[in-house]
C-alpha cells in the first residue's frame, strides 16, 4: 500500500525558512522513473506545483519560486524534504506531496496535506 | 494566475452532460499528456483521467476526456450529485515544470 504523509510546522513567521518533510512508504524513490513532487493550495485557490525530485536525484522547480525552493531526498528514510526561504503570508497554503510513477505521468498517490500559515 | 485556463465554474441538472475546457500552449498541452484531477472539499486531489483520455481505476465511464492541439476537455455525462467537486487539469511543460489549471467548480443544480 502506497502512502505519503506530510509533516512540518503549522505556523511560521514572515522571512523565516519553512521546512516540510514527506515520509512515504510502499515504493522506493530509487525505482526507475519514480518521482515525488510538492504541490500547494492556498485557501480557496488553485493547485500550484512547486518542485519535483526523481529517481536520479534530479530536481525541478516552479520557475517563479525556484530561487526560494530546495528539494532533497533521503532514500534511507524514505523521505523528501522541501525548504522554502523567506516565506511571506502569500505562502499560506495546504502543502501536499505526491508521487508519479514515470516521467509525464499522473500524480497517482497524494498525502493528506499539511496546512501552513505564515503570520507574524 | 494559472498557466492552464479553465472556466471557474460549470453546472447542470442531474442527468445532464457537463463539459470543462482546459486551454494551454504548445509547450505543455500541445506536446505532452493532459491529466484531470477531482478534489472534494477538504481532501487531497485524486487522478480522474491520465494520458489525455484514460480513466483511472474505478472511474465510471460517465467521465470522458479528449485533447486536440493545445486544448483539452473533460466531459461528465449523466451528471450525479456526487460529481460536485473541483476539477483540475494538469500537464508537463517543456520548460521542465508541471502546470495546473485554475480549477473548475462543478455544481449539480
Amino acid at each position: 500500500q502506497v502512502t505519503l504523509r506530510e509533516s512540518g510546522p503549522a505556523r511560521v513567521k514572515p522571512t523565516q525558512t519553512l521546512t516540510l518533510t514527506c515520509t512515504f512508504s510502499g515504493f522506493s524513490l530509487d525505482t526507475s522513473g519514480m518521482s515525488v513532487s510538492w504541490i500547494r493550495q492556498p485557501p480557496g485557490k488553485a493547485l500550484e506545483w512547486l518542485a519535483l525530485i526523481d529517481w536520479e536525484d534530479d530536481a525541478y522547480y516552479c520557475p517563479s519560486l525556484e530561487t526560494r525552493l530546495t528539494i532533497s531526498r533521503d532514500t534511507s528514510k524514505n523521505q523528501v524534504v522541501l525548504t522554502m526561504t523567506n516565506v511571506d503570508p502569500m505562502d499560506t497554503a495546504t502543502y501536499y506531496c505526491a508521487r508519479t510513477l514515470t516521467e509525464d505521468d499522473a500524480f497517482d498517490a497524494w498525502g493528506q496535506g499539511t496546512m501552513v500559515t505564515v503570520s507574524s | 494566475q494559472s498557466v492552464l485556463t479553465q472556466p471557474p465554474s460549470a453546472s447542470g441538472t442531474p442527468g445532464q452532460r457537463v463539459t470543462i475546457s482546459c486551454s494551454g500552449s504548445s509547450s505543455n498541452i500541445g506536446l505532452n499528456h493532459v491529466y484531470w484531477y477531482r478534489q472534494l472539499p477538504g481532501t487531497a486531489p485524486k487522478v480522474l483521467i491520465y494520458r489525455n483520455n484514460q480513466r483511472s481505476s474505478g472511474v465510471p465511464a460517465r467521465f470522458s476526456a479528449s485533447k486536440s492541439g493545445t486544448s483539452a476537455s473533460l466531459a461528465i455525462s449523466g451528471l450525479r450529485s456526487e460529481d460536485e467537486a473541483d476539477y483540475y487539469c494538469a500537464a508537463w511543460d517543456d520548460s521542465l515544470n508541471w502546470v495546473f489549471g485554475g480549477g473548475t467548480k462543478v455544481t449539480v443544480l
